[in-house]
């Protein structure tokens, strides 16, 4: 079954913790990005990779890292120093005429 | 002034008419779009690419492009309630696999019966 997968589909955090959220995908897709998406809000870009090893900063990227060690990953660490981390985060890859959506991972600070 | 602009809406619409979306973007260099559905609490999902001036046509929905003007639009014929979704305007500089992909805040929209 082809596509991007993002887990978990839930995922809860504590003050001071740092999360990692996986994105896998299998479209052979070079090219990968990370959102966040706050209720009523449009989708604001944290970080996105146009190939292994190799990403850059989007317009929010304070508070979060990324890695891009292999062509089917993207995973994304919401560190501590993201002070308001509750929201909807969507991973997304992208070939020449398409770009697909995973299923988002809902994070909640507790 | 924002990369990708969209009406945030409501844009309400009888049941079988036609919804027209639109989309302005402010770099020239912006190359290929792409139109997207998003239901409450979902994922977007793809509806539409198009990066070449004029119209693309995919069943009831068709891109318009103009890049000389700056805008891209999505109409909707025969509406249903089930299109009833928030609509996302994305715009990438590049043909290809790289580049960020910017979206606007999107349009929302309400077929009524």
């Amino acid at each position: 079954d082809g596509g991007i997968t993002q887990s978990p589909k839930y995922l809860f955090r504590k003050e001071g913790q740092n999360v990692t959220l996986s994105c896998e995908q299998n479209l052979n897709h070079d090219a990968m990005y990370w959102y966040r998406q706050d209720p009523g809000q449009g989708l604001r870009l944290i970080y996105y990779s146009q190939i292994v090893n190799d990403f850059q900063k989007g317009d929010i990227a304070e508070g979060y890292s990324v890695s891009r060690e292999k062509k089917e990953s993207f995973p994304l660490t919401v560190t501590s120093a993201q002070k308001n981390p509750t929201a909807f985060y969507l991973c997304a890859s992208r070939g020449n005429t398409e770009a697909f959506f995973g299923q988002g991972t809902r994070l909640t600070v507790v | 002034q924002k990369e990708v602009e969209q009406n945030s809406g409501p844009l309400s619409v009888p049941e079988g008419a036609i919804a027209s979306l639109n989309c302005t973007y402010s770099d020239r260099g912006s190359q290929s779009f792409f139109w997207y559905r998003q239901y409450s609490g979902k994922s977007p999902e793809l509806i539409m690419f198009i990066y070449s001036n004029g119209d693309k046509e995919d069943g009831r929905f068709t891109a318009q492009l103009n890049k000389a003007s700056q805008y891209v639009s999505l109409l909707i014929r025969d509406s249903q309630p089930s299109d009833s979704a928030t609509y996302l305007c994305a715009a990438t500089l590049g043909m290809g696999g790289g580049n960020k992909l910017t979206f606007g805040t999107g349009t929302q929209l309400k077929v009524e019966l």
